[in-house]
């Protein structure tokens, strides 16, 4: 079990840019999650997905937000026209099933210039 | 919605010595969970305890326990014999089943030699 793993670690981009951020979950679990976490502050969460389908969106922080999860195995994010407003940390967890523990990956960290 | 609530931002403690951080939380639900994470710094979430709320039984691992009181909304999390190692931002966590994490603010620990 190698844990969840997140790409890239880092990302600086420029204002309006487009970003993509990849998770791979921990082998079998089925449940995958994304949060953004700001300095200071405790993980704010932003969508979900069982397998392949997305079960809450309402809680992305804007049209310019997606995730996919194709396949029901790794997912992205994806935030399009970037802001200063989005440098935060994106953390994704995964579960084995609805009522596991989450278990979180390194997280990405995007700062936008 | 749910809300979870720190309300002592930062503590610090001797090495050896017991400390024990604060939560409270807001819910209607009858069947829920409540996690304890820890973020050391510049590092990743890692998973402390885990409490449901229909054992009435406080959950223990190691040196960490917590007190659980359903009826009054409250988790606290108590580290015995304090380490170097624990120093780290601690959070508090609620997960209604099949559902997204809630968390706290965070509590900064700072464990002194």
């Amino acid at each position: 079990d190698t844990g969840v793993s997140q790409d890239p670690r880092h990302k600086i981009t420029k204002r309006g840019q487009n970003v993509t951020f990849r998770c791979d979950p921990i082998s079998e679990h089925n449940r995958l999650y994304w949060y953004r976490q700001t300095l200071g502050q405790g993980p704010e969460f932003l969508t979900y997905f069982q397998n392949e389908a997305q079960l809450e969106k309402s809680r992305l922080l804007s049209d310019r937000f997606s995730a996919e999860r194709p396949k029901g195995s790794f997912s992205t994010l994806e935030i399009q026209r970037t802001e200063q407003g989005d440098s935060a940390m994106y953390l994704c967890a995964s579960s084995l099933t609805q009522s596991d523990t989450q278990y979180f990956g390194p997280g990405t960290r995007l700062t936008v210039l | 919605a749910q809300t979870v609530t720190q309300s002592q931002p930062e503590m610090s403690v001797q090495e050896a010595e017991t400390v024990t951080l604060s939560c409270t939380y807001d819910t209607s639900e009858n069947n829920y969970y409540l996690f304890w994470y820890k973020q050391p710094p510049s590092r990743q979430m890692i998973l402390v305890i885990r409490q449901e709320a229909y054992k009435q039984q406080n959950a223990t691992e190691n040196r960490f326990s917590v007190n659980f009181q359903k009826a009054a909304k409250s988790f606290s999390l108590k580290i015995s014999d304090s380490q170097l190692g624990d120093t780290a931002m601690y959070f508090c966590a609620f997960m209604r089943a099949g559902n997204m994490l809630t968390f706290g603010g965070g509590t900064r620990l700072m464990v002194k030699p």
